[in-house]
């Protein structure tokens, strides 16, 4: 059972390039997000998709767009990216609902020059 | 506003001994409440949740929680600490005024001794 995928594991972009992060979940969720992690910070909700065809602004959206391309895949795109975008990009799904947990990729590593 | 604050970035125990990871919470709501284990270059894994009834739960691994309302705490224990329990633990908390999003904390690392 692969749960939640995300490619690619690692990236280096330079400043004003632009990119998509893919996330895939193939438990049947409703619910998507992209989370941020930085060290000492926790996770910051980015975006996320309360179901197929909607998707809301989380805590720190500003220079990210993304697409829920369908129930499975929900990806996140840097338009032209900056350095203080440097971190590590979580995809994660649940059920539906806040009082579901959420399953997790193992990230994405992104590093902005 | 939902808000979690986790006591300690960093615990150091010896194998063997308590683990205790403090997990503090605001909601102006009943909530619902996760710890989560993050280890090195993987994602976060739930360890157990709060939802309603029982106010102690009992998750993964030996590890447990107790709810205390009249203390807006959720901290994490485990009796006997194993080298393998070495990673980040994060606590997070939901509730209905935040639609479906989840507030985490900043984590504790936890740190096993030999």
């Amino acid at each position: 059972n692969a749960g939640v995928t995300q490619t690619p594991k690692f990236q280096v972009l330079k400043t004003g390039q632009s990119m998509t992060l893919q996330c895939a979940q193939d438990m049947n969720h409703n619910s998507m997000y992209w989370y941020r992690q930085d060290p000492g910070m926790g996770l910051r909700l980015i975006y996320y998709s309360a179901s197929e065809g909607t998707t809301d602004k989380g805590e720190v959206p500003n220079g990210y767009n993304v697409s829920r391309l369908n129930k499975r895949e929900f990806s996140l795109r840097l338009e032209s990216a900056a350095p203080s975008q440097t971190s590590v990009y979580f995809c994660a799904s649940s059920t539906q609902g806040f009082n579901q947990p959420q399953h997790f990729g193992d990230g994405t590593r992104l590093s902005i020059l | 506003a939902q808000s979690v604050t986790q006591l300690g970035s960093h615990v150091s125990v010896s194998e063997g001994a308590l683990v205790l990871l403090r997990c503090n919470y605001s909601s102006s709501v009943p909530p619902y409440l996760f710890w989560y284990v993050q280890y090195p270059n993987q994602g976060l894994q739930l360890l157990l949740k709060y939802t309603t009834g029982a106010t102690l739960v009992k998750g993964i691994n030996g590890f447990e929680a107790e709810f205390k309302k009249s203390e807006t705490s959720f901290h994490l224990t485990k009796p006997s600490a194993h080298m393998s329990d070495a990673a980040e633990y994060f606590c997070a908390v939901s509730d209905d005024t935040g639609g479906f999003k989840t507030i985490f904390g900043a984590g504790t690392r936890l740190f096993v001794k030999a």
